[in-house]
C-alpha cells in the first residue's frame, strides 16, 4: 500500500526563522505529490504541489519543496515564517486506488513571536 | 469564488440518527471525492464519483455510510444510525478530468464538523 510519512507531529519555530517540514513517501510507479495547508476549523488549502518536470517546486506564501526521488522525500521549506503560518500541514500521494490520495498525519507548526 | 462548498458546517446530531451532508463540487470538475478526518490525522479516503458513477466505494467505513451523486453535479453523504465514533470532519474535494498528473490535483471544501452526543 502506499503511504506518507510525517516525521514530525509538532515544529515550534521563531518568527522570521526558517523552518522545514519533512515527508517521506513510499515509492510508486507514479508520484505526484502535494502540500495542503489547515487552519483551525477549515479544510484543506493546496499549497503547492510536484506533478512532474522541476523538483523544485514553489508554492503560495513563499513556500517551496523538493522533490528528492533517491531519498524518496518530499519536504517544505520556508526561509522566514510569519505568524500567519501557525497552522497545520499535510504531505499527500497517490493512493490505493486511482485518484485517491492518502496523507501524513499532519505536523502542526507553531510560529512564536 | 466558486470553490467547494459544504453543507451543513457543523452537525450535532444523537447517537442513532441518521445525517446527511451535501457537497457542491467547483462547478467544471468532473470527479468528487469524500474524505473523514478525525483528530490529530489526515484525511482519510472514503469514496469518490466521476460524473454520477461512483467508481469507489470499497473505502466506506461501514454499510451505514452511503454516498449519492445523482446527477453528477452535488453529492450527498449519509451516516445512517450514528454512532459516537463517527464524531469527525467530513471533507468534500473535487477535481478535473483534464489528462495527465493534473487531474490527481484536488481542491477541498471547508468540511462539515459532525459531533455524536
Amino acid at each position: 500500500a502506499q503511504s506518507v510519512t510525517q516525521l514530525d507531529s509538532q515544529v515550534p519555530v521563531f518568527e522570521e526563522a526558517p523552518v522545514e517540514l519533512r515527508c517521506n513517501y513510499s515509492s510508486s510507479v507514479s508520484v505526484y505529490l502535494f502540500w495542503y495547508v489547515q487552519y483551525p476549523n477549515q479544510g484543506l488549502q493546496l499549497l503547492l504541489k510536484y506533478l512532474s518536470g522541476s523538483t523544485l517546486v514553489k508554492g503560495i506564501n513563499g513556500f517551496e519543496a523538493e522533490f528528492n526521488k533517491s531519498q524518496t522525500s518530499f519536504h517544505l521549506r520556508k526561509p522566514s515564517v510569519h505568524i500567519s503560518d501557525t497552522a497545520e500541514y499535510f504531505c499527500a500521494g497517490p493512493g490505493a486506488g486511482s485518484y485517491q490520495l492518502t496523507f501524513g498525519k499532519g505536523t502542526k507548526l507553531s510560529v512564536i513571536p | 469564488d466558486t470553490g467547494v462548498s459544504q453543507n451543513p458546517r457543523h452537525k450535532i446530531t444523537k447517537r442513532g440518527q441518521n445525517v446527511t451532508f451535501r457537497c457542491d463540487p467547483i462547478s467544471e470538475h468532473n470527479r468528487l471525492y469524500w474524505y473523514r478526518q478525525t483528530l490529530g490525522q489526515g484525511p482519510e479516503f472514503l469514496t469518490y464519483f466521476q460524473n454520477e458513477a461512483q467508481l469507489e466505494k470499497s473505502r466506506l467505513l461501514s454499510d451505514r455510510f452511503s454516498a449519492e451523486r445523482p446527477k453528477g453535479s452535488f453529492s450527498t453523504l449519509e451516516i445512517q444510525r450514528t454512532e459516537q465514533g463517527d464524531s469527525a470532519m467530513y471533507l468534500c474535494a473535487s477535481s478535473s478530468l483534464i489528462p495527465g498528473l493534473a487531474a490527481y490535483e484536488q481542491y477541498f471544501g471547508p468540511g462539515t464538523r459532525l459531533t455524536v452526543t
